[in-house]
């Protein structure tokens, strides 16, 4: 089973649709939770960034983890063109880790 | 703005030649580290790297090495580059502050091995 699990998608919405992206994961111990934007053939750049359980606004992104079943979600709000890319989540344990767990990403298209 | 840059954005070599890919970053961060990423398997970790001289294998380190002689830049080399080394290439360096770490990435190497 891999640490981390996230629908590759590709996953196609019309402009204006709140997008909905999650991943699942299987250790406990990981408690530093991020989100990755990568547009094609760039490098990734992260988005949001929780530590724990909650939820995480900023701008027409929210952050959400749920820590009790070790499941993490990104929604975008109102979703433009511009935000057709391939997200990442990502997630750490203990402060000072030098390794994130990446899940595989979702690709999103979002139709004008 | 923390800046990783990466010395190429594309690269064709050929079967046996030795390559090397360099990133640079400039917020004089201790952590850095090489991934490759190939669609359907993700980002792999290949090695990192927690200051100058030190190293550390990552998950999939066969067939790379890496050198850190200076704090700002990381080198990976591919020692007798082969065609399943054609990957996208991505450095990252670890920014700490506020309470928050976390990675940032280079723009990528994309890497034709023929």
């Amino acid at each position: 089973q891999k640490e981390v699990e996230q629908d590759p998608g590709p996953l196609s919405v019309p402009e204006g649709a709140i997008v909905s992206l999650n991943c699942t994961y299987s250790n406990s111990a990981f408690q530093y939770f991020m989100w990755y934007r990568q547009y094609s053939r760039k490098g990734p750049e992260l988005l949001m960034y929780t530590y724990s359980s909650g939820n995480k606004e900023d701008g027409r992104f929210t952050a959400q983890v749920d820590k009790s079943s070790k499941y993490i979600s990104l929604f975008i709000r109102d979703s433009q063109p511009s935000d057709s890319a391939t997200y990442l989540c990502a997630m750490s344990g203990l402060t000072g880790a030098n390794n994130l767990f990446f899940g595989t990403g979702t690709r999103l298209t979002v139709i004008p | 703005d923390v800046k990783v840059t990466q010395s190429s954005r594309y690269l064709v070599k050929r079967t046996g030649e030795k390559v090397f890919l360099e990133c640079v970053q400039d917020m004089d961060h201790e952590n850095m580290f090489w991934y490759r990423q190939d669609p359907g398997l993700g980002l792999r970790l290949i090695y990192f790297s927690y200051d100058v001289k030190m190293k550390e294998k990552g998950d999939i380190p066969e067939g790379y090495s890496v050198s850190r002689e200076k704090k700002e830049r990381f080198s990976l080399i591919l020692e007798s580059a082969s065609t399943n080394q054609t990957s996208m290439y991505l450095c990252a360096s670890i920014h700490r502050g506020r309470g928050q770490e976390t990675q940032y990435f280079g723009p990528g190497t994309r890497l034709l091995v023929l």
